[in-house]
């Protein structure tokens, strides 16, 4: 079983800032890096699948990047709005498998 | 509309009795799969499918069947359900590549069971 790990756990921001999260996942027998975001009392919705090191994905205000030499993946958010409000999970593709970390909760106030 | 559609949404049960929660997407996605959500254990897989006829273990199998007959339905049943499997269960679906080909997952709306 691989390990995915998202830091941090939790987050609280205020309107307007950007923030940052991080996916960690083993670098071996990698196929892919799913991004999810996950609104409460909803179904997650992809944002990104990456695939090759190197890769920068951007969807309007959120972006991510991945290296999978050493096994991480950032996803940005520029300008956070209310509506950022949500659950972010990644998950790791290792064989047929799909390996998701337990998320970044994010917070945005206005 | 493209679509996975999970039935029931919601149920309670007792200890034992068999149950199915059925899953059905319209896009002849060939992966198939299915996932439970607790707090703070976050989205497990428990079986999934590469195709018709096709399905394998995933992380949390135990107590779980599934069988994949169409290529549309992947139906997950509990033979005896206990209260450890309350939960709320997602199923999913994807276009499966060779290789390194991967694509994202569409999620079905959700099953929150109860076994009491």
């Amino acid at each position: 079983i691989l390990n995915v790990e998202q830091s941090p756990q939790s987050l609280h921001v205020q309107e307007g800032d950007s923030t940052n999260f991080t996916c960690s996942f083993p670098s071996s027998n990698f196929y892919a890096l799913h991004w999810y975001r996950w609104e409460t009392a909803k179904s997650p919705e992809a944002l990104f699948v990456m695939t090759l090191n190197g890769d920068e994905k951007k969807k309007g205000r959120i972006s991510a990047t991945l290296n999978t030499k050493e096994g991480y993946s950032y996803l940005y958010i520029k300008g956070s709005q209310p509506e950022d409000s949500a659950t972010y999970l990644c998950a790791s593709r290792a064989g047929y498998a799909l390996n998701f970390g337990k998320g970044t909760s994010l917070l945005v106030t206005p | 509309e493209a679509q996975v559609t999970q039935n029931p949404r919601y149920l309670i049960t007792v200890t034992g009795k068999k149950l199915t929660v059925t899953c059905s997407q319209n896009m002849n996605h060939e992966y198939m799969s299915w996932y439970r959500q607790d707090p703070g254990l976050g989205l497990r897989q428990i079986y999934y499918s590469m195709n018709v006829e096709v399905t394998d273990k995933g992380d949390v199998p135990e107590g779980y069947k599934v069988s994949r007959k169409e290529k549309r339905n992947f139906p997950l049943i509990l033979e005896s359900p206990s209260p450890n499997q309350t939960s709320l269960y997602f199923c999913a679906s994807s276009l499966w590549g060779q290789g390194e080909q991967t694509y994202e997952q569409y999620f079905g709306p959700g099953t929150r069971l109860t076994v009491t």
